[in-house]
């Protein structure tokens, strides 16, 4: 198992300003991921962060708005840029399980560990 | 496009009395599909991995089993620490990584 510490855990943020969240996982990971989940909604994926390499970023994400920095293979931020109310949200870092075979097959990769995520609000 | 539906959005149990919660989904192909349970301001928590029709897994008193269309997570004779939102997501054999989770089912167990 991973364990993820997230800051900030929650921030309230004005209409226009940006902030940087960051991820510091216990050990060393290949990739790590970004999730939105607002309120009353599911999670959805943001973007993959690799190190060494840009981001992969999803359909309707653009790095302008969110960008991701991946400097080694324990951490990772995201800053929300240009913050207006629609960002608020929680948003959660996650990493996989270790990679292997599971009944003979190779294990799915979405047995995630998630931080606790950090609660913005945007006012 | 990859679906999931989950329901009922909220469940009130009495503890002890047993339910079932159902996800029910549309994916091109099923890599696997997951079950989480979400505490109040934590991060999702691995729950079960499904990878094909007829499969089961139990933890506890949870089990989830599987079918071409749905997933259902049976709680057997549930505490009031049972409760909590259980996610349900799919992976699509054609996708790398990407998840599509349902809305959640948040369950609470009244002593």
């Amino acid at each position: 198992s991973a364990v993820i510490s997230q800051k900030p855990s929650r921030d309230i943020c004005q209409r226009g300003t940006s902030l940087t969240i960051q991820c510091q996982v216990d050990s060393q990971v290949t990739m790590m991921f970004w999730y939105r989940q607002q309120p009353g909604q599911s999670l959805t994926l943001i973007a993959t962060a690799n190190q060494g390499s840009e981001a992969t970023y999803e359909s309707g994400f653009v790095i302008d708005k969110f960008p991701i920095s991946r400097p080694n293979l324990t951490f990772s931020t995201l800053t929300v840029s240009n913050m207006s109310p629609e960002d608020s949200s929680i948003y959660l870092c996650s990493v996989e399980d270790g990679s292997g075979l599971a009944g003979g097959r190779p294990r799915a990769t979405g047995e995630l560990f998630f931080g606790e995520g950090s609660r913005l609000t945007v006012l | 496009e990859d679906q999931v539906t989950q329901s009922p959005e909220a469940l009130r149990l009495q503890e002890g009395e047993s339910s079932s919660l159902n996800c029910s989904y549309t994916v091109s192909g099923l890599r696997g599909l997951f079950w989480y349970r979400q505490d109040p301001g934590k991060g999702p928590e691995f729950l079960f991995t499904l990878y094909s029709a007829g499969e089961e897994k139990e933890k506890e008193r949870l089990k989830a089993t599987l079918t071409k269309k749905e997933s259902f997570l049976h709680i057997t004779a549930p505490k009031p620490e049972d409760s909590a939102t259980y996610l349900c997501a799919v992976q699509a054999s054609g996708s790398a990584r990407q998840l599509t989770f349902g809305s959640g089912t948040q369950l609470t167990v009244l002593p």
